[in-house]
């Protein structure tokens, strides 16, 4: 099993969908991430979460330690927001500091 | 926001030669950057861990002979793929972070595309 697992692996919504995407770890961690990777390649950091809530534009995130989960929601979804969306945390393996990956979601929104 | 380039954007070369991969942070201190490697379809798979000034820190299976790993600045990483061949294609990526041994911050660089005839 993996340490970060995301729901759903794809997603497929029309434009103007209220989207959400769900990440589940079993680690401790210091920080939860949200990247973005477009088909070019090049990842952006959407946010970094260690509690609560963060909003951004029609993105939020939110994150609930307790639970060891965090979801990221995109309202009046557009299909430049068509990419894949990686969970990412912050945990402590084997001494060190690492990131650990979901599998990513792919998400495609039609107009 | 902190950016983090990566040169070149997309490499094309021969089985056998070496090639070099640069990462660079722009407006910080980069104290730890990290090395990436991805396949198609595939999530992030952490190579290694780079110190400025240190030897980097390899994870298991990734061969340190063959992934020369540089830190030599604050602002600078490079990735040496060595003696490449076919296998080695794949998008490399560096991330780079401006706190020592800590992983809560960071930047990602726009990743490398290596292809190896």
């Amino acid at each position: 099993k993996n340490e970060v697992e995301q729901s759903p692996q794809n997603l497929t919504a029309q434009e103007g969908e209220f989207i959400t995407i769900n990440c589940s770890y079993s680690v401790g961690i210091s920080a939860l991430h949200w990247l973005q990777q477009h088909p070019g390649g090049g990842i952006v950091s959407l946010f970094m979460l260690s509690s609560g809530k963060k909003k951004h534009g029609r993105l939020i995130a939110t994150i609930n330690i307790q639970e060891k989960h965090s979801s990221l929601h995109i309202t009046a979804s557009h299909p430049r927001d068509s990419a894949v969306y990686i969970c990412a945390v912050s945990a402590r393996i084997q001494g060190a500091q690492k990131l650990v990956f979901g599998q990513g979601t792919r998400l495609t929104i039609n107009p | 926001g902190a950016v983090v380039s990566q040169h070149p954007s997309w490499v094309i070369c021969k089985s056998g030669t070496s090639v070099k991969i640069e990462c660079r942070s722009l407006d910080f201190q980069a104290t730890t950057m990290f090395w990436y490697r991805q396949f198609p379809k595939q999530s992030l798979m952490l190579m290694a861990t780079s110190n400025e000034g240190s030897k980097a820190t390899y994870e298991q299976g990734v061969e340190k002979d063959k992934f020369l790993i540089n830190h030599a600045s604050l602002t600078l990483s490079t990735l040496t793929v060595t003696s490449a061949h076919p296998e080695d294609s794949s998008f490399y990526i560096c991330s780079a972070g401006p706190l020592a041994s800590s992983t809560d911050t960071q930047y990602f660089g726009p990743g490398t595309r290596l292809t190896v005839l």
